[in-house]
């Protein structure tokens, strides 16, 4: 479809191990941001991404929390060394031009660690 | 910081109810004012928005008015429908400068 595409939409780790979520934006869209949701919580920001360029990661974690867009298409957010508190929906969304408020959101990559 | 706060859930209403989710805000500056919904099963989409003071955003039979002076943008639906089931999310963005921040979400249950 046409829309903001996640993978994997479910993913348990065990305590330590290293998980990358990926993310495909609407072809064409600029902008592109990460999101992580816990349990019964609203979406909190964690990094914004214009094109190739990360503007923004004042709301990762962590240095555990990486996330990178090499080409202003595909995104990738890895978290290493998994702690349980990671555990959480983790959402991408993109839009058409730079930040305006008007996301399109894919349908998120829920992480359970053990 | 920016931050929003809206009304707890669950929402339990009947059919053909009339809907308001309180939602009041926090911001340095002069900002956008959003509505997402979350269906079942789906990603968050946008309901409605309103940029600017008195504007009203609406969408779906749902309204919403920018009230500057209370720092406010209630979410209202004069007939709830069952398929409005779903969380509904209050947001801001201070345009350009800063990723949208948003509410805990309210759960809406509309029930035959």
């Amino acid at each position: 479809g046409a829309g903001v595409s996640q993978s994997p939409r479910y993913k348990v780790a065990k305590r330590g191990q290293d998980v990358a979520l990926r993310c495909d934006p609407i072809s064409g869209h600029v902008s592109l941001f990460w999101y992580q949701q816990a349990l019964g919580q609203g979406p909190e920001f964690l990094t914004y991404f214009q094109n190739e360029a990360q503007l923004d990661k004042s709301g990762l974690p962590s240095d555990r929390f990486f996330a990178e867009r090499p080409e202003g298409s595909v995104s990738t957010l890895k978290i290493q060394r998994t702690q349980q508190e990671d555990s959480a929906v983790y959402l991408c969304a993109s839009s058409k031009t730079r930040n305006t408020g008007e996301l399109f959101f894919g349908e998120g990559s829920r992480l359970t660690v053990l | 910081g920016d931050s929003v706060t809206q009304m707890e859930g669950p929402v339990t209403l009947s059919e053909e109810a009339f809907l308001t989710i309180n939602c009041t805000y926090t911001a340095t500056g002069y900002p956008s004012l959003f509505w997402y919904v979350q269906y079942p099963g789906e990603g968050l989409q946008l309901l409605l928005k309103a940029t600017k003071a008195d504007d009203k955003g609406s969408n779906k039979g749902f309204e919403a008015t920018y009230r500057k002076e209370t720092t406010s943008f209630h979410l209202e639906k004069g007939s709830v429908q069952v398929s409005d089931s779903a969380v509904y999310f209050c947001a801001l963005s201070e345009m350009g400068n800063t990723p949208l921040v948003f509410g805990k979400g309210t759960r809406l249950s509309v029930i035959a």
